[in-house]
């Protein structure tokens, strides 16, 4: 089955203890992106990556940093994390292009509501 | 600016249409996009639409696109108390970019 797999959905942290959220696709997109939803906000662009070895800040990169290693990984990794990161996440996946006739719409993850205290 | 617009609530009745709407301010959108996420889950891709054309039709849902207002619309057709749900509007901007921009969300509540 096509998915983007994020690992865990849950997770409640202390401040200041580094954490990683991973996140891999199995449709070999070339696109990967993390997002942060808050109410009231919408979902905001955290980090992107073009493809591998290739990343590039969003909206809201403080406090966060990205890899593209491979292609099917794009982990999410918070060095000191504090409350105001305390969010919901998604990771998601497209493929890259202007053909007209192709999907390049994102698939996204199941979310991981993160709590930092 | 790149910047998507839509209105937070809509209500409708069981059985009625409804129609969500959505503006975007950049003109070198590729392509439009309506997402919908129901409570404690992911973005699902609904539908897209190319800039090149006016409407799209997929089963009750319908997409409008009016490039000259920058106004793209969702209408869904005999509306179930499954449809209620967070509906985004985005767009994919690829000139001298690749960015995805997010609205922020309608939320469509279905009366019974």
């Amino acid at each position: 089955e096509a998915q983007v797999t994020q690992n865990p959905r849950y997770l409640i942290t202390v401040t200041g203890k580094k954490l990683t959220v991973t996140c891999s696709q199995n449709m070999n997109h070339e696109y990967m992106s993390w997002y942060r939803q808050d109410p009231g906000l919408g979902l905001r662009q955290i980090y992107y990556s073009m493809n591998v070895e290739v990343t590039d800040k969003g909206d809201v990169p403080e406090g966060y940093k990205v890899s593209r290693k491979e292609k099917r990984n794009f982990p999410l990794i918070l060095e000191s994390p504090s409350p105001n990161q305390t969010s919901l996440y998604f990771c998601a996946s497209s493929l890259v292009g202007q053909d007209p006739l192709t999907n390049y719409g994102y698939t996204f993850g199941s979310g991981t509501r993160l709590t930092v205290v | 600016g790149e910047d998507v617009e839509q209105s937070l609530f809509l209500s409708v009745r069981e059985g009625d249409s409804s129609v969500i709407n959505c503006t975007y301010t950049d003109s070198s959108s590729t392509y439009l996009y309506w997402y919908k996420q129901e409570p404690g889950a992911g973005l699902q891709l609904l539908t897209y639409i190319f800039s090149n054309m006016d409407m799209k039709q997929d089963q009750r849902l319908t997409v409008l696109l009016n490039k000259k207002d920058k106004h793209l619309s969702l209408r869904i057709a005999d509306t179930q108390t499954g449809d209620s749900a967070i509906y985004f509007c985005a767009e994919t901007i690829t000139s001298g970019t690749y960015k995805y921009i997010f609205g922020t969300g309608t939320r469509l509540k279905v009366l019974a």
